[in-house]
């Protein structure tokens, strides 16, 4: 069975802070995909990342950088300087096999930045 | 990039009524989709996976006589939620697996709010 955990609930921080969501997962599958997605007001999922198993390397967009580590079955996700607009809930999720194949979603991090 | 509308946005129905959501993929075909529901405050769970053309798999829990699914064509799913009471009031959001560049990707539509009084 596969598992998602995002440990942090809520997370407050002021506008220009660095904000870091932790995403530990469990697999027995070689195979995976780990996601990431942000869930403004509105309620639509916005696809952040996308990463498979066997690519570990760090990846950095814009202000979004992500850190995944296969040893501590990790994939963090920060955001540098955050804005007012990056309040949402963000949700890490996992897929096995295929990219395409259904996700197991962590319970979310609900980030609140004040201006 | 690939579009999935999901209709309609939000509804509101009588306890005892019946709904529908419709899922449709506007520029792929998807042979498959999933269905997912989200309670307030809480994190999203799939519900069941919808093959074109055949029966939908239901995850464990979910009633299959209570959330209807019908795929029947590459570009469309439906959600029915029949006799629908109070505690089906949730955020029902579908997504569709696309065949792109040799591998698969799934999309998101953007979501139902159901509010059942």
């Amino acid at each position: 069975a596969q598992k998602v955990t995002q440990a942090q609930t809520e997370i407050s921080v002021v506008e220009k802070e660095d904000v870091t969501l932790d995403c530990v997962y469990e697999t027995r599958d070689t195979t995976y995909y780990l996601f990431w997605y942000k869930q403004p007001p509105s309620g639509e999922l916005v696809f952040l990342i996308r990463r498979n198993s066997f690519d570990e390397q760090n990846e950095i967009s814009g202000r979004y950088s992500w850190n995944f580590q296969k040893s501590t079955s990790s994939f963090n996700f920060t955001i540098t300087a955050s804005q007012v607009v990056d309040s949402a809930v963000y949700f890490c999720a996992l897929s096995k096999g295929a990219a395409g194949n259904k996700l197991t979603f962590g319970g979310g991090t609900r980030v609140l930045v004040k201006p | 990039g690939a579009v999935v509308s999901q209709h309609p946005s939000w509804v509101i129905c009588k306890s005892g009524t019946s709904v529908k959501i419709e899922c449709r993929s506007l520029d792929f075909q998807a042979t498959t989709m999933f269905w997912y529901r989200q309670f307030p405050k809480q994190s999203l769970m799939l519900m069941a996976t919808s093959n074109e053309g055949s029966k939908a798999t239901y995850e464990q829990g979910v009633e299959k006589d209570k959330f209807l699914i019908n795929h029947a064509s590459l570009t469309l799913s439906t959600l029915t939620v029949t006799s629908a009471h109070p505690e089906d009031s949730s955020f029902y959001i579908c997504s569709a697996r696309a065949l792109r560049t040799g591998r698969t990707e799934a999309f998101f539509g953007q979501g139902t709010r159901l509010t059942v009084v």
